[in-house]
This record gives structure tokens, C-alpha cells and sequence, in this order.
């Protein structure tokens, strides 16, 4: 199975904070990694696809690069309602693993 | 619009079976895969398996392998999750999902499920 390793596990930041996460993958997976958004009592969100396509309607202040192995998630300025868990998903073989996660609070 | 609805929350013991519906609308069911993933509490996303629900094909995770079953209902645009010898370990929220080739796009709402004696 391919291992999905995300870092940090849990990042304090502020408001309007630049911030970044990174995922990185146990072998070559391409570009078949997405970027999820869970917040506590919802479904997660896609925000990411295919390593860096924003989806409709997910702010701009997202954006998602990397190709291979190394992978990134940005946060250009932190909003309140971006404090959530972060997930990154490879879909290039099954089975299709996530990472830990990334918890966001806030400072 | 399209949406999936998952069946409600369950309580069962240990050694039973669990079932969990997920119903799709507004879409092409047999279009796109249909993914299930769970998250134990304080734990986080984990993969469960996927269907094609267009040919009825499968993929599991290994670590639920022979204990997993996705199947589908064309008939009725729905999906199925069987579970069988449940342990605490299962006990989590499940989530469908749809596969619209770039990723998981649409999600139901959950299903808490509890497994305790």
C-alpha cells in the first residue's frame, strides 16, 4: 500500500497567516492527490483535485502544488472558518490511502 | 441537485452485521464510482473500499477485506455497505462518497455507527 505522511500533525496559526502543509507519498503517485477540508460534524470538502486544480467555489486563498511524491496544501491568509482538519488523498492505486491529517487551530 | 443520503445511525453488538445505505439523486448513478470511508473517533479518514456501480466491480482495503461488501441497486440509484463482525474497533462514522474522476466530490452525511456489548 502506498503510505500517505502528512506534516505538521497539528499547527497553531492566526488569522491572516500564510500557511502550508505538506503530504508526501511513499512512492510516485503522480499527480492523483486531492486536498479535503473536515470540520467537525460534516462531511469532508474537497477543496483540491489532481494535485492542483482549485474545485468551484473553494476560495482562492487555496491552492495545492507538487507532482511525484512531495505534495503541498497553502493557506494564503488564514479566515476564521478554514480552523479544521486537512487531508490528503492518493487516488493512483488502490487501495486508495489518506494521510494522518493536519489539525489547523487557531493561536 | 446531487446529493447522496445515507441510512441512519445503528447500534449493534459485537460479532453482528451492519448494513449502510447510501442513496444517490440528481446524477447518473451508474456514472460514477461510489466510494465508502470512515473515521473512528478521534481518529482520522480512512479509505474503506469503492464500486463501480456500472459493472457491480469492487476494491477493498486489505484491512477489511472478507470482512467488507459494497454492492449496488441500480434500480433504486442506491448504495450498499455490509459489514459483518463488527468490534469496537468499527465503531465510527461511515461516509459515501461519489468519484467524480478528479476526486470525491460529493459526500453524504454520515452514519454514526456505535458497536458496543
Amino acid at each position: 500500500d502506498i503510505q500517505m505522511t502528512q506534516s505538521p500533525s497539528s499547527l497553531s496559526a492566526s488569522v491572516r497567516d500564510r500557511v502550508t502543509i505538506t503530504c508526501r507519498a511513499s512512492q510516485s503517485i503522480s499527480t492523483y492527490l486531492n486536498w479535503y477540508q473536515h470540520q467537525p460534524g460534516k462531511a469532508p470538502k474537497l477543496l483540491i483535485s489532481t494535485a492542483s486544480s482549485l474545485q468551484s467555489g473553494v476560495p482562492s486563498r487555496f491552492s495545492g502544488s507538487g507532482s511525484g511524491t512531495d505534495f503541498t496544501l497553502t493557506i494564503s491568509s488564514l479566515q476564521p472558518e478554514d480552523f479544521a482538519t486537512y487531508y490528503c488523498h492518493q487516488t493512483y492505486i488502490t487501495p486508495f490511502t489518506f494521510g494522518q491529517g493536519t489539525r489547523l487551530e487557531i493561536k | 441537485q446531487v446529493q447522496l443520503v445515507q441510512s441512519g445511525a445503528e447500534v449493534k453488538k459485537p460479532g453482528a452485521s451492519l448494513k449502510v445505505s447510501c442513496k444517490a439523486s440528481g446524477y447518473t448513478f451508474t456514472g460514477y464510482y461510489i466510494h465508502w470511508v470512515r473515521q473512528a473517533p478521534g481518529q482520522g479518514l480512512e479509505w474503506m473500499g469503492r464500486i463501480n456501480p456500472n459493472s457491480g466491480d469492487t476494491n477493498y482495503a486489505q484491512k477489511i477485506q472478507g470482512r467488507v461488501t459494497m454492492t449496488r441497486d441500480t434500480s433504486i440509484s442506491t448504495a450498499y455497505m455490509d459489514l459483518n463482525m463488527l468490534t469496537s474497533d468499527d465503531t465510527a462514522v461511515y461516509y459515501c462518497a461519489r468519484d467524480f474522476s478528479y476526486g470525491l466530490d460529493v459526500w453524504g452525511q454520515g452514519t454514526t455507527v456505535t458497536v458496543s456489548s
